[in-house]
């Protein structure tokens, strides 16, 4: 069955810089893959939307590049602030048009 | 738009008693979805609703989960009798298209049984 990795550490990252984080999944390549923040007590908040035959897509200071042949996403925000310090989620189709598999997500601290 | 509304937002309960959540979709939206997450599990999709209509419940536990979507803009997820196993957030979830993309979460229900 599919399974998603998502680094299960928290990753420290000083403001200013790119911070970068990770979704690995096995077996076969989704359709599309998705993006989501979600803070303490809240719900996940979507980012952003990559299908399988995009390599990249671009939102403000958020990137999300997909490799098939890695079977991998990266999803980058750039001059990272204290703000965007939470837990990222990537989830992905299962080519049912509405069953997504989640990782367990990333927490992202940045530190001023 | 006041974004998904759930209530209540914590609902402490004890073993064996009836619990029933609540949820008011994005107006306009298609696609309704209740999630349960936990730290062991992650998030997991329990059912999903597109018109009203429940097209898939398979991620229901058992037979003591029950949901349903009388209208556009109300759904309730019904737990009876509840069990200390079912203590996780809830979240409700809608979305503008008819499919997973782009969904917007509620704040969660809290629930723990005791």
């Amino acid at each position: 069955s599919q399974k998603i990795e998502q680094n299960s550490e928290a990753l420290n990252i000083q403001e200013g810089k790119t911070a970068t984080l990770t979704c690995n999944y096995t077996n076969y390549s989704p359709a599309y893959l998705q993006w989501y923040r979600q803070d303490p007590g809240r719900g996940p908040v979507f980012l952003l939307l990559i299908r399988e035959n995009e390599k990249e897509k671009r939102k403000e200071r958020l990137k999300v590049t997909f490799d098939t042949t890695l079977k991998q996403s990266l999803f980058h925000i750039t001059a990272s602030q204290p703000a965007d310090s939470a837990t990222y989620l990537c989830a992905l189709d299962m080519h049912s048009n509405y069953q997504l598999i989640w990782g367990a997500g990333t927490k992202l601290i940045i530190k001023p | 738009d006041a974004g998904v509304i759930q209530s209540p937002r914590h609902e402490v309960t004890e073993m064996g008693q009836e619990v029933t959540l609540r949820c008011k979709p994005i107006s306009g939206h298609n696609s309704l979805f209740w999630y349960r997450q936990t730290m062991m599990r992650g998030l997991e999709l329990l059912i999903y609703f597109n018109n009203n209509v429940p097209i898939d419940d398979s991620g229901m536990p058992e037979d003591r989960f029950s949901a349903k979507m009388p209208n556009a803009s109300f759904s309730t997820l019904k737990i009876q009798p509840s069990e200390p196993r079912d203590s996780a957030v809830y979240f409700c979830a809608s979305s503008p298209t008819d499919s997973s993309y782009e969904q917007y979460f509620g704040p969660g229900t809290r629930l723990t049984v005791t």
